[in-house]
C-alpha cells in the first residue's frame, strides 16, 4: 500500500519558533509537494520539488523554505512561525508530470501557532 | 479570473437523488484532470481521472470539455457515504513539471 507519512498530526507552537514539517514517501516518487489548506481558500501550494535538491516556488511560498536532501524525504520549514500559519499542512508525492499521475496525500499536520 | 473554479456548494440532496458538479479551469494549456475526495479532516483522495472521451466507474461518470474548459462529475443514486467535499484538480503546465491546481471544492451532503 503506497505511503505517505508527515511526522505530526497536530503541532502547537509559539510565535517565532522556527517549525520543521516532516513528510516521508514510500513510493520512490520524483516529486514531492507541500500545500497549506484553509476554510474558503482550498489547497494553496507552498513549495514543490521535482528532484533531490530542487525546489520551486509555489503559489505562496513567503515564509516559507523547504529542504530535499534524499528522494524519500521533503521538510517545509518555517523560519520564523506567525499566528497566520495557522493551518492543515498537506504534503503529496507523484510520479513525474505525465497525462494523469495521480498524486498521494499524507494524512495532514494540523499547525497552531499561538 | 480564478485557476479553477467550483461552485462551493454545499449540495445537499436526498439518498437515490442524481447530482452534479461543475468545475472550470482558465488555463487552456492544461493537460491532466482530476476528481478527488476530501472527507472531513482527512486528507485528499483521487476519485476519478477525467479523459477526454469521458469515464464511468461504477455510479460516477466525469466529462472533459476542452473547448470550454469545463470538467463535470455526476452522481448517479447517491449515497450516505457519498458526503464529502469534491475538489476538481487541473494540472497546470510549468516548465516541464505540472503541480496540481485545486478548486476550492464543492461540499455535498447526501441526506436519509
Amino acid at each position: 500500500d503506497v505511503k505517505v507519512t508527515q511526522s505530526s498530526r497536530y503541532l502547537v507552537k509559539r510565535t517565532g519558533e522556527k517549525v520543521f514539517l516532516e513528510c516521508v514517501q514510500d513510493m520512490d516518487h520524483e516529486n514531492m509537494f507541500w500545500y497549506r489548506q484553509d476554510p474558503g481558500l482550498g489547497l494553496r501550494l507552498i513549495y514543490f520539488s521535482y528532484d533531490v535538491k530542487m525546489k520551486e516556488k509555489g503559489d505562496i511560498p513567503e515564509g516559507y523554505s523547504v529542504s530535499r536532501e534524499k528522494k524519500e524525504r521533503f521538510s517545509l520549514i518555517l523560519e520564523s512561525a506567525s499566528t497566520n500559519q495557522t493551518s492543515m499542512y498537506l504534503c503529496a508525492s507523484s510520479l513525474p508530470s505525465t497525462v494523469n499521475t495521480e498524486a498521494f496525500f499524507g494524512q495532514g499536520t494540523r499547525l497552531t501557532v499561538v | 479570473r480564478k485557476e479553477v473554479e467550483q461552485d462551493p456548494g454545499p449540495f445537499n440532496v436526498p439518498e437515490g437523488a442524481t447530482v452534479a458538479f461543475n468545475c472550470t479551469y482558465s488555463n487552456s494549456a492544461s493537460q491532466s484532470f482530476f476528481w478527488y475526495r476530501q472527507d472531513c479532516r482527512k486528507e485528499p483522495k483521487l476519485l476519478m481521472s477525467v479523459y477526454s472521451s469521458g469515464n464511468e466507474d461504477g455510479r460516477f461518470t466525469a466529462q472533459l470539455n476542452r473547448a470550454s474548459q469545463y470538467i463535470s462529475l455526476l452522481i448517479r443514486d447517491s449515497k450516505l457515504s457519498d458526503s464529502a467535499t469534491y475538489l476538481c484538480v487541473v494540472s497546470a503546465p510549468l516548465s516541464g513539471n505540472t503541480p496540481l491546481v485545486f478548486g476550492k471544492g464543492t461540499r455535498l451532503s447526501v441526506i436519509a
